[in-house]
């Protein structure tokens, strides 16, 4: 079945320490995102990419880094320079023409 | 820059009745999208319903239907004969007519449906 995985599902990191988490979609998407979520908030964005090699910064882009070397695959470092990681992140993509937007199940990051 | 306000943080309803939920945007484009996503405890975030704005006919999915208002920028969802499952929360979420398909978000509304 198409769609798209997040990986892994609880995540832990160290102080200083820099974690990455995995997106992939096989649902052929050009457009790849990945949102923050803080309880009881909604969807911030972090980072988006519209086409491989490409990628741009959305609201809340400090303190993370992106890569899209595949279409297939977005994946997200958490940097040591982001003061406030915990939270539940979900990845997304969307295919061409104004298409609505199909999520992961979300990674929940938490620091040791 | 466009902006979704959910002003309802928690709703609840009695199972089997009909709920509304509220959302308002502010745009200054005259073409875009409107969606409601549904995520329950799972986290999953699930597609309800979609509205093209130059649409004036309200979008309906089964139990679920859109009160849109272009005019007032207001875009409610109705639940109809509320189950269990319908336990979420709500997000409304933008989109302009565009290609990057950058879409934002509502800070949500909790539903509960109780038995």
């Amino acid at each position: 079945d198409g769609g798209i995985t997040q990986s892994p599902k609880y995540l832990f990191r160290k102080e200083g320490q820099n974690v990455t988490l995995s997106c992939e979609q096989n649902l052929n998407h050009d457009a790849m995102y990945w949102y923050r979520q803080d309880p009881g908030q909604g969807l911030r964005l972090i980072y988006y990419s519209q086409i491989v090699n490409d990628f741009q910064k959305g609201d809340i882009a400090e303190g993370y880094s992106v890569s899209r070397e595949k279409k297939e695959s977005f994946p997200l470092t958490v940097t040591s320079a982001q003061k406030n990681p915990t939270a539940f992140y979900l990845c997304a993509s969307a295919g061409q023409g104004n298409q609505p937007q199909h999520f992961g199940d979300g990674t929940r990051l938490s620091i040791l | 820059a466009q902006t979704v306000t959910q002003s309802q943080p928690e709703m609840s309803v009695q199972e089997a009745e009909t709920v509304t939920l509220s959302c308002t945007y502010d745009t200054s484009e005259n073409n875009y999208y409107l969606f409601w996503y549904k995520q329950p405890p799972s986290r999953q975030m699930i597609l309800v319903i979609r509205q093209e704005a130059y649409k004036q006919q309200n979008a309906t999915e089964n139990r679920f239907s859109v009160n849109f208002q272009k005019a007032a920028k207001s875009f409610s969802l109705k639940i109809s004969d509320s189950q269990l499952g319908d336990t979420a929360m709500y997000f409304c979420a933008f989109m302009k007519h565009v290609v990057d398909n950058d879409m934002r978000f509502g800070a949500g509304t909790r539903l509960t449906v109780k038995p």
